[in-house]
């Protein structure tokens, strides 16, 4: 089955700065990589998917990128902001066959004012 | 418009009890998932139901757990004679289908005593 590695597992940056979080999958089949924003006590928020047709996808200060090839792919927020601060879960998917999720063990990142 | 729905929101019982956790889909979804989430994990995948299909059962853990999901709609996750590493949070989404989006109810945070 599909393994997922994320990281780093905690990420402090100052405001203003950018962070990067890095996954990595072993399906080569995997062709759907969303990612996840989880606030304390809520349900996880999908805040960008990409789909492996496509290399980059960019949302105003948010952007993922993808490397079939290599297998990993990364998330990068621009200009951060102290709400930017939640832990946030990478996961892959073969929409082929099975439709479940595999997630990451998740970031926590903290955007220091 | 209005997001998964799944309550109760905390349940606390005994070691040995059984529990049911209820997830109400957003409207129009035919496609539901279980999910849980041990304190500091990322999300495992349960079970996925999608419209009148056999759902996919491969993520239960044990034959104490249990899902349904009547009329399409509304599910159920059942877990019998509790034990203490069932303690965590079951989150259900709902996508359009398997092959869209999926979205997260608030979970139940269950402990078991």
């Amino acid at each position: 089955g599909e393994n997922v590695e994320q990281h780093p597992s905690t990420l402090s940056v100052q405001e203003g700065d950018s962070a990067v979080i890095k996954c990595t999958y072993s399906d080569s089949a995997s062709n759907y990589f969303p990612w996840y924003k989880q606030e304390l006590g809520k349900g996880p928020q999908l805040i960008i998917d990409i789909r492996s047709n496509v290399g980059e996808k960019k949302d105003q200060r948010i952007a993922v990128t993808l490397n079939k090839t290599a297998k990993h792919f990364s998330l990068h927020i621009t200009e951060t902001q102290p709400e930017d601060s939640a832990v946030y879960f990478c996961a892959a998917s073969n929409r082929g066959s099975a439709r479940q999720l595999t997630f990451g063990s998740g970031t926590q990142l903290t955007v220091l004012p | 418009g209005a997001g998964v729905s799944q309550s109760p929101s905390n349940k606390v019982t005994e070691k040995g009890k059984d529990v049911e956790l209820r997830c109400d889909p957003i409207s129009g979804h035919t496609a539901l998932y279980w999910y849980r989430q041990s304190l500091g994990q990322g999300l495992e995948f349960l079970i996925y139901f999608q419209g009148n299909s056999a759902p996919d059962k491969s993520g239960l853990p044990s034959d104490r757990f249990s899902a349904e999901r009547t009329g399409g709609s509304v599910s159920t996750l059942t877990i019998q004679r509790t034990q203490q590493e069932d303690s965590a949070v079951y989150l259900c989404a709902s996508s359009q289908g398997g092959n869209h989006e999926q979205y997260f109810g608030p979970g139940t945070r269950l402990t078991v005593t």
